[in-house]
């Protein structure tokens, strides 16, 4: 069954580093998100990708934050300058014309 | 702006009863209401879906029920067993140019007692 695949599946960072955080979509769907969810909070959205470019971001996903499809199969998440309340399990999920599909997740451990 | 609300953040039920998970939401727009299941250190995995122009669907012992002018929908599991102990969520999607985007509830942690 086709799955979408993360990693790392833990990212321990110091603050104020750069994060890359790496996902392979399921390979036919045209969709792509990032989703993050902070110890304890719910599941939020962060951005949505489509055609090569960002077609939708959550106003948590500020200009510390970038996504980038550089080969045609990976779909990354870049932290660029990390803070304390940057840790959280990063989801990526990507669909064909309705349902999301995630993968396993990212902890992010930012000290 | 809570769009999706799951008001109970636990459930503990009996192996064999039926469990209900509920959930509201506040936007009308929403054209597709899921239910994903998440077990610790995992991501979300999807379970069952309802289109907003339809009050019911069943999978299995899986059922989703959807009163739009109450805009709430209900997950039953029937019956229960110990392996549906988990986080639940409530998320509801609007189709549009950006794709999928879900909005998700705070999640309803599943307990079924053996």
């Amino acid at each position: 069954e086709p799955e979408v695949t993360q990693t790392p599946s833990h990212q321990v960072t110091q603050m104020g580093q750069e994060v890359i955080l790496r996902c392979v979509p399921i390979s036919n769907h045209l969709y792509f998100y990032w989703y993050r969810q902070i110890l304890g909070q719910k599941v939020e959205f962060l951005v949505s990708f489509y055609n090569n470019e960002i077609s939708e971001k959550s106003e948590i996903f500020d200009d510390q934050f970038s996504v980038e499809r550089p080969d045609g199969s990976n779909f990354t998440l870049k932290i660029r300058s990390t803070k304390l309340e940057d840790s959280a399990m990063y989801f990526c999920a990507s669909s064909d014309e309705r349902w999301a599909f995630f993968g396993q997740g990212t902890r992010l451990t930012v000290v | 702006d809570q769009q999706v609300k799951q008001n109970s953040p636990s459930l503990s039920v009996q192996e064999g009863r039926i469990s209900i998970l509920n959930c509201d939401y506040t936007n009308s727009m929403f054209d597709y209401f899921l239910w994903y299941k998440k077990y610790p250190a995992e991501g979300p995995t999807f379970l069952i879906s309802i289109s907003s122009i339809k009050d019911k669907n069943e999978d299995g012992r899986f059922t989703v029920f959807l009163n739009k002018s109450a805009k709430h929908l209900s997950l039953h599991i029937v019956p229960s067993q110990p392996g549906d102990s988990a986080v639940y969520f409530c998320a509801a999607s609007r189709m549009n140019n950006a794709g999928n985007m879900l909005t998700f509830g705070g999640g309803t942690r599943l307990m079924v007692k053996p």
